[in-house]
């Protein structure tokens, strides 16, 4: 199976503050990639798919970008309602696979 | 509006059998484009994919966790039903269904969750 990795596991932001969040894949997976964002207590919720296409809906200020083996999500500029774990997600594969998550919380 | 709800048992003993159902709506599972799968996540840890079944009857199923776990859908009754043998007190965990939607006009199938439940967390403990 593919395995995902991701970093950093965690960070420390302000608001108003550039973040970037990795993702890696264990073999090239050209552009089948998907990004997500999950609340405490809350079903995750899709931002980016096929690695830079934003889902409809979700602010101009997230963006992604990658292919083959590395990715990233960027947050041109964070606001409150960002504070939550990020997760990658691989579709090159059928056998679906999520990498560990970044947890982005209050400087 | 799309909707999916999982519903089963909240408690299971070790060494049972654990079944899930995932009642959708707002979409068909006989639509070519989008099939269901189920992910879960243990406390405070990162979400896993079990399994997945499209339109075609076409399953898949995690690796690791092949051997245990059945996927079948009724079309008629917008239904997913998830099951997983032989529970242990690791596999509690908040279960979600998911729906995948398929793109095309990329290099291949572009796959991806865009509508989840709202998860129900299951606890194995004697």
């Amino acid at each position: 199976d593919i395995q995902m990795t991701q970093s950093p596991s965690s960070l420390s932001a302000s608001v108003g503050d550039r973040v970037t969040i990795t993702c890696r894949a264990s073999q090239s997976i050209s552009s089948y990639l998907n990004w997500y964002q999950q609340k405490p207590g809350k079903a995750p919720k899709l931002l980016i798919y096929a690695a830079s296409s934003l889902q409809s809906g979700v602010p101009s200020r997230f963006s992604g970008s990658g292919s083959g083996t590395d990715f990233t999500l960027t947050i041109s500029s964070l606001q409150p309602e960002d504070f939550a774990t990020y997760y990658c997600q691989q579709s090159y594969s059928t056998r679906f696979t999520f990498g560990p998550g970044t947890k982005v919380d209050i400087k | 509006q799309v909707t999916l709800k999982e519903s089963g048992p909240v408690l299971v003993k070790p060494t049972e059998t654990l079944t899930l159902t995932c009642t959708v709506s707002g979409f068909s599972l006989s639509n070519a484009r989008m099939g269901v799968s189920w992910i879960r996540q243990p406390p405070g840890k990162a979400l896993e994919w079990l399994a997945h079944i499209f339109s075609n009857d076409e399953k898949s199923y995690s690796t690791s966790l092949k051997s245990r776990l059945t996927i079948s859908k009724d079309t008629s009754k917008s239904q997913v039903v998830l099951t997983m043998t032989n529970m242990d007190p690791v596999d509690t965990a908040t279960y979600y269904c998911a729906r995948i939607s398929l793109l095309s006009g990329y290099d291949g199938p572009v796959y991806y969750f865009d509508y989840w439940g709202q998860g129900t967390l299951v606890t194995v403990s004697s």
